[in-house]
């Protein structure tokens, strides 16, 4: 059984660019979140979707949006991108009345903006 | 507005004895506490969590964690330290009044180094 996949593993911008990032949630999960790491720091919460819409946001700029598919997968993009968007973006998934917010998370899609 | 405060932002430890990693938190409803590990290049993965109930929570790996509400403390502790145990802890609080589906605020993380 998958967990959860993100991709591109690696990807390098320049400032100003745009950047999309995916992720498919671990088999019979319906809700997905977003986390920036940046180096030597804890995830941040983005955003949460569930039920293809943004239920929960972090205190992120609007220049981070999202989208959650049928199919329950999720994008993660992020507009005019500053040298401080450089971080680890962690996609984790979860079961919405699971209980306690058990999340599975994959190995991210480490962004660098130069 | 919750927020976690991890005291050390590295500890090392001898192999084979105890591992104790600090966690404060504060939250203005009562909190679901969870600790997590996040191991090179991998995503993180949940040690333990409380929610209700037991103030003394057992994980994996041999890892437990006591849930004090006086002291704001959900301290993560093991017996004996393993060299497999080396990895980045990070603890995180979710408020209750969410019914454990809101987002999570981690702390900085603790990178615990193993000495042979």
């Amino acid at each position: 059984d998958a967990g959860v996949t993100q991709s591109p593993t690696h990807l390098i911008k320049t400032r100003g660019q745009q950047v999309t990032l995916r992720c498919s949630p671990k088999s019979g999960h319906d809700t997905v979140s977003w986390y920036q790491q940046a180096l030597g720091q804890g995830p941040q919460f983005i955003f949460q979707y569930y039920e293809e819409e943004e239920r929960q946001r972090g205190n992120f700029p609007d220049r981070f949006s999202g989208h959650q598919f049928p199919n329950y997968s999720s994008e993660l993009n992020v507009n005019a991108l500053l040298l401080g968007d450089s971080a680890l973006y962690l996609c984790a998934s979860s079961l919405f009345r699971g209980g306690a917010n058990v999340l599975t998370f994959g190995a991210g899609s480490r962004l660098t903006v130069l | 507005a919750q927020s976690v405060t991890q005291l050390g932002s590295h500890v090392s430890v001898s192999e084979g004895a105890l591992v104790l990693l600090r966690c404060n938190y504060s939250s203005s409803v009562p909190p679901y506490l969870f600790w997590y590990v996040q191991y090179p290049n991998q995503g993180l993965q949940l040690l333990l969590k409380y929610t209700t109930g037991a103030t003394l929570v057992k994980g994996i790996n041999g890892f437990e964690a006591e849930f004090k509400k006086s002291e704001t403390s959900f301290h993560l502790t093991k017996p004996s330290a393993h060299m497999s145990d080396a990895a980045e802890y990070f603890c995180a609080v979710t408020p209750w009044s969410g019914g454990g589906a809101d987002g999570l605020t981690f702390g900085k993380g603790t990178h615990l180094i193993i000495q042979p």
